[in-house]
């Protein structure tokens, strides 16, 4: 079983829609969870980290849910420019184990 | 700007050959690691340094020897490679080595082995 599993899409979508991505992970004891985005060819750049309350930041959403061992992402109002993988992060310690990564192609 | 900066960004090498790659963070960050992020693949991580220390090694072939000076720079020496060994390979900083803080990445070197 992956550490970090993400289903890898590609989630094809119109501008304006709301698009949700799960992540689940095998390790109950890891301590904080992070979502990253990556662009073709680039490096990936932290876009929020993932708080057990829920937390969000502008038109992007994360939860947490332990007893489950998942987490989400939900990004409202898609933008042409959200286009990109979606990598979902857990720290197990000394390491940050990555997810394959979710790809969102946002449509006009 | 990440004040994370990798050198070289893009590396042909024979099998034969012997290079290195170069990493530099400028955040003040004690962790340092590397990551190996093949063609749909998840990003795999290969080494993780605290404090010029290394507490990981996630069974990494000998062909790929680290080294870490000073919490500020991190090298990758790669030898005899394999063309599987292609890739692009990206070093991180976090600012400790376990607490929940988040990497910050370079720009990663893509490394083509013929």
């Amino acid at each position: 079983r992956k550490e970090v599993e993400q289903d890898p899409g590609p989630f094809n979508v119109p501008e304006g829609a709301t698009v949700a991505f799960n992540c689940t992970y095998s390790n109950s004891a890891s301590q904080s969870f992070f979502w990253y985005r990556q662009d073709c060819r680039k490096e990936p750049k932290l876009l929020m980290s993932v708080y057990s309350s829920g937390n969000e930041d502008g038109r992007f959403t994360a939860q947490l849910n332990r007893a489950s061992q998942y987490i989400s992402l939900l990004i409202r109002d898609s933008k042409l420019s959200d286009s990109a993988t979606y990598l979902c992060v857990a720290r197990e310690g000394g390491k940050l184990i990555f997810g394959q990564g979710t790809e969102l192609s946002v449509k006009p | 700007e990440t004040g994370v900066t990798q050198t070289p960004r893009h590396l042909v090498m024979g099998m034969t050959n012997k290079k290195s790659l170069k990493c530099e963070q400028h955040l003040g960050h004690n962790a340092m690691y590397w990551y190996k992020q093949s063609a749909k693949k998840p990003l795999e991580l290969m080494f993780v340094y605290n404090f010029k220390e290394q507490t990981e090694n996630n069974s990494v072939p000998s062909r790929f020897s680290p080294e870490c000076p000073n919490s500020s720079h991190l090298f990758l020496h790669l030898h005899t490679l394999q063309p599987e060994d292609s890739a692009l390979y990206l070093c991180a900083s976090s600012p400790r080595w376990t607490e929940n803080t988040e990497a910050f990445f370079g720009q990663g070197t893509r490394l083509t082995v013929v």
